[in-house]
């Protein structure tokens, strides 16, 4: 079946480092991926996707690239801040079957 | 726009009661709707989803049930609570028409059984 590897977290970086939290995933074909971020005590926002191969997903300066060739959509950001303090969620889909979710990473920024 | 209503946000029962955890969509029709837990300092786990109104997947064996009565209701259930039950619940719908669409979260319900 399909599923997702996450990074094991807990991560903890100071503010201004660069971030890479690693995903990879195995599924037959090619499915849509996504990142999901959650906020203390909040349900889970979508942070960014991408729907086939190569595709670069990007918001709040956080990015992620579909590699179909390592079938990997690691998600990166080149400066953090404090108030990117989540738990961070990749996860994919086929077409509108269930999302399957990586375990999570918690990200702690520190100023 | 579509919004998810979930409720209540938190809640404190005692072992061996019922539970009755309730989500409504709004701004959509015959949307997927699904039920999550997130146990402490876990990831996501799939309890249910639902394709249609009366249909429902069970992913997991456990002590909980759903039902969807409505279109856009759908509500998760137990008669008997355990401790195991504790968790964070979150409900989610995907619409049906718009394929490789994500998925959209409510905020949430924090359940402590004591």
């Amino acid at each position: 079946g399909n599923s997702v590897t996450q990074m094991e977290g807990p991560v903890t970086l100071s503010e201004e480092a660069f971030l890479t939290i690693n995903c990879t995933y195995t599924a037959t074909g090619y499915p849509s991926l996504f990142w999901y971020v959650q906020y203390p005590g909040e349900g889970l926002q979508l942070l960014l996707k991408a729907t086939k191969a190569d595709d670069k997903g990007s918001n709040k300066g956080f990015e992620a690239t579909y590699r179909k060739e390592t079938t990997s959509f690691h998600l990166e950001k080149g400066s953090v801040q404090v108030s990117d303090s989540a738990v961070y969620f990749c996860a994919l889909t086929f077409g509108n079957e269930k999302l399957t979710f990586g375990t999570g990473t918690r990200l702690t920024i520190i100023p | 726009s579509q919004t998810i209503h979930q409720w209540p946000a938190t809640l404190v029962q005692p072992v061996g009661s019922p539970l009755s955890l309730e989500c409504t969509v709004e701004g959509t029709s015959n949307p997927n709707l699904y039920w999550y837990r997130q146990a402490a300092g876990r990831g996501l786990q799939l309890l249910f989803y639902s394709v249609g109104i009366g249909q429902i997947s069970s992913e997991v064996p456990q002590n909980l049930s759903a039902s969807r009565p409505q279109d856009r209701q759908f509500i998760l259930s137990s008669k008997k609570l355990l401790l195991s039950d504790s968790g964070f619940y979150l409900c989610a719908w995907v619409g049906q028409a718009t394929p490789n669409t994500e998925a959209f979260f409510g905020q949430g319900t924090r359940l402590t059984v004591v």
